[in-house]
């Protein structure tokens, strides 16, 4: 089973907010994680967004609009990336990434479309 | 403003060796580690390693463990990825970047073809 697994798509309207999840695997306690979270257009390098470890441990990308948040929900043993506010421009592939034993592990990635 | 310039790309045989240079700003260069992640056309980023510019100590991701060697010139601010025993499957976009993502390079596409 994968460390970090993200949903391969999904879709939102304009103005409504998505919620991007980067589930642990269950053997692994999340709440002492810092979790990263990327946006990716095609033909860019990924550009970061967010760390987030908890609501007084995170930080902000620089120029990241405010309506790119991190959360943690525990019960689900998830990490959430939520975009209020969806833009076109929003439509993009997002990764989280988290680093185990030394090694940094990315999720597979969500492919976010704004319809 | 903070960069990281990648070397161009390159075309390469199964077999052959590879080396993608990774040049930083002056004042940047040693505050940093440097990480390497490449990406299959369509896949997902994959982590490749890591190297510390200060001390050059570096750690791999197991997969590339024995087939990559991160090394650095300080004198020239510029990290080096070397990945050896190239195969089809090692065609993909390598990219550096510093510390936790937060910069990162354009991108060095690497081609292995016969």
């Amino acid at each position: 089973q994968a460390v970090l697994t993200q949903p391969s798509s999904l879709s939102a309207s304009p103005g409504a907010s998505a919620s991007l999840t980067c589930t642990f695997r269950s053997d692994i306690d999340l709440t002492t994680y810092n979790i990263y979270w990327y946006q990716q257009r095609p033909g860019s390098p990924p550009q970061y967004l967010l760390r987030y470890k908890s609501d007084s441990d995170n930080q902000q990308g620089s120029g990241v609009p405010s309506r790119f948040s991190g959360s943690k929900d525990a019960s689900a043993n998830a990490g959430i990336l939520v975009i209020s506010g969806l833009q076109s421009e929003d439509e993009a592939d997002y990764y989280c990434l988290t680093s185990h034993n030394s090694a940094w592990v990315f999720g597979g990635g969500t492919k976010l479309t704004v319809l | 403003q903070v960069q990281l310039v990648q070397s161009g790309a390159e075309e390469k045989k199964p077999g052959d060796s590879v080396k993608v240079s990774c040049k930083a700003s002056r004042n940047t260069f040693s505050t940093y580690d440097v990480n390497w992640v490449r990406q299959a056309t369509g896949q997902g980023l994959e982590w490749m390693g890591w190297i510390n510019p200060n001390s050059g100590y570096t750690g791999y991701a197991q997969k590339f463990q024995g087939r990559v060697t991160m090394t650095r010139d300080t004198s020239k601010t510029t990290i080096y990825m070397e990945l050896s025993s190239l195969r089809s499957e090692d065609t993909a976009v390598y990219y550096c970047a510093r510390g936790a993502g937060d910069v990162w390079g354009q991108g060095t596409t690497v081609t292995v073809a016969s």
